[in-house]
């Protein structure tokens, strides 16, 4: 059964910092997703990537699939980027697998 | 361009009541799924569908049952409702394998 682990769990920055969050899952997988959801709010999709790593804007996620690792950076984080960020493994099946999040707050 | 459309956004239930939660997307997607995220743990598949007419079970489908006549729609029926139903509930859908989901703004749903 594939399992995804993330960690920290929770993570608080200044505005301004660099901030990484790790991902790890225990069997191969077709594709690894980032998404980000608010207090209350929606969930959003940040990534999808299979090797090698995406940037959009500030987000970085990078993939190392001999690890069975993902990670998410911010560069430049920002109050707004306050949020839960959830790593998900999809399988061949189509089936998405969560991660239990990662909490952060960026203090101004 | 609506994306995925939830109904209702809250609602609350008395033990043993059934009811509906409604999903709907407009872009043709062929995958569609229902998901639960409770407090402390990760979002949870309850049923998924990847096509109109064919409906399977995900990780936690007791007491739900689902059905896809539409591409379009993919409701979510709550048979006999139960406190540990309480939940968000969450509609995704996504064209395929290769291509990333969108979701719904969620459903929250309290038993009493």
């Amino acid at each position: 059964k594939n399992e995804v682990e993330q960690s920290p769990q929770n993570l608080t920055a200044q505005e301004g910092e660099f901030i990484t969050i790790n991902c790890s899952y225990s069997v191969g997988i077709s594709a690894l997703h980032w998404l980000q959801q608010h207090p209350g709010g929606g969930i959003v999709s940040l990534f999808m990537l299979s090797s090698g790593k995406k940037k959009h804007g500030r987000l970085i996620a990078t993939i190392n699939i001999q690890e069975k690792h993902s990670s998410l950076h911010i560069t430049a984080s920002h109050p707004r980027d306050s949020a839960v960020y959830i790593c998900a493994s999809r399988g061949a099946t189509n089936k998405l697998i969560f991660g239990t999040g990662t909490l952060l707050a960026v203090q101004p | 361009n609506a994306g995925v459309t939830q109904t209702p956004k809250f609602q609350v239930l008395k033990t043993g009541q059934s009811m509906t939660l409604q999903c709907a997307q407009d872009m043709n997607h062929e995958y569609m799924s229902w998901y639960r995220q409770d407090p402390g743990m990760g979002l949870r598949l309850i049923h998924y569908s990847v096509g109109a007419g064919i409906t399977d079970q995900g990780e936690v489908p007791n007491g739900y049952n689902v059905s896809r006549s539409t591409t379009e729609d993919f409701p979510l029926r709550l048979l006999s409702a139960a406190p540990s139903q309480t939940s968000v509930y969450f509609c995704a859908s996504s064209r395929g394998q290769s291509y990333g989901y969108t979701f719904g703004s969620g459903t929250r749903l309290t038993v009493v």
